[in-house]
């Protein structure tokens, strides 16, 4: 799997919207860019992926830039329940051996504030 | 959305004792599961791919007879600590894969072991 470079740590006021971003200079032509996140002792939560398009859902819009070397998440208006750990991983979809076997960076730590 | 249950949530154990966790997807079925590790303050880390009716895949670095896991049905994976030790100590993770995936992978909740 292509690895990916996140800043470690971010902080958001409540009610604004949370930009985190994600580097993937090496992401080869047939792998998607999934963002999941985890608060704490939970398991990690879904929230989007996406492959070349811009992908938009209830909980966030994910924006990948032409040459898909990085990608933005966009938590359009953030609360104090959005602060957690958000890990963005490139992996391939459906098919093949390699599906599913995500590879979990350090993420970023979103924290919301008041 | 989809569920995946693991149980227990939390369990402690003498050092010496196995102990056992279930995965099990609730609404779907789960041709592969994965499990995963994590220290605190630290990422997953995959120790290995459950596969439905054939032998796990281990990672590199993860003892497979320490950390039996067994996919006997599509709905339902089990992994063993043998012979847990104070530094087995963790929280596991497990993960599935619908049969006919939309392309997410589903979490579960999570179960925390100390081993004393």
């Amino acid at each position: 799997d292509a690895k990916t470079t996140q800043p470690p740590s971010m902080d958001c006021a409540e009610g604004r919207a949370a930009n985190l971003p994600c580097n993937h200079s090496t992401i080869s032509g047939n792998e998607y860019v999934y963002w999941y996140r985890q608060i704490h002792s939970q398991g990690p939560q879904y929230i989007i992926h996406g492959l070349k398009n811009n992908e938009t859902n209830e909980m966030a819009s994910l924006i990948i830039t032409e040459d898909r070397k990085s990608s933005t998440l966009i938590l359009p208006h953030a609360t104090l329940r959005d602060t957690a750990v958000y890990y963005c991983i490139v992996s391939f979809s459906s098919g093949g051996t390699s599906y599913g076997k995500l590879t979990f960076g350090q993420g970023t730590i979103l924290t919301v504030h008041p | 959305g989809a569920v995946v249950s693991q149980h227990p949530s939390w369990v402690i154990c003498k050092s010496g004792t196995s102990v056992k966790i279930e995965c099990r997807s609730l609404d779907f079925q789960a041709t592969t599961m994965f499990w995963y590790r994590q220290f605190p303050k630290q990422s997953l880390m995959l120790m290995a791919t459950s596969n439905e009716g054939s032998k796990a895949t281990y990672e590199q670095g993860v003892e497979k007879d320490k950390f039996l896991i067994n996919h006997a049905s599509l709905t339902l994976s089990t992994l063993t600590v043998t012979s847990a030790h104070p530094e087995d100590s963790s929280f596991y993770i497990c993960s599935a894969r619908a049969y006919r995936g939309t392309g997410e992978l589903f979490f579960g909740e999570g179960s925390r072991l100390t081993v004393l």
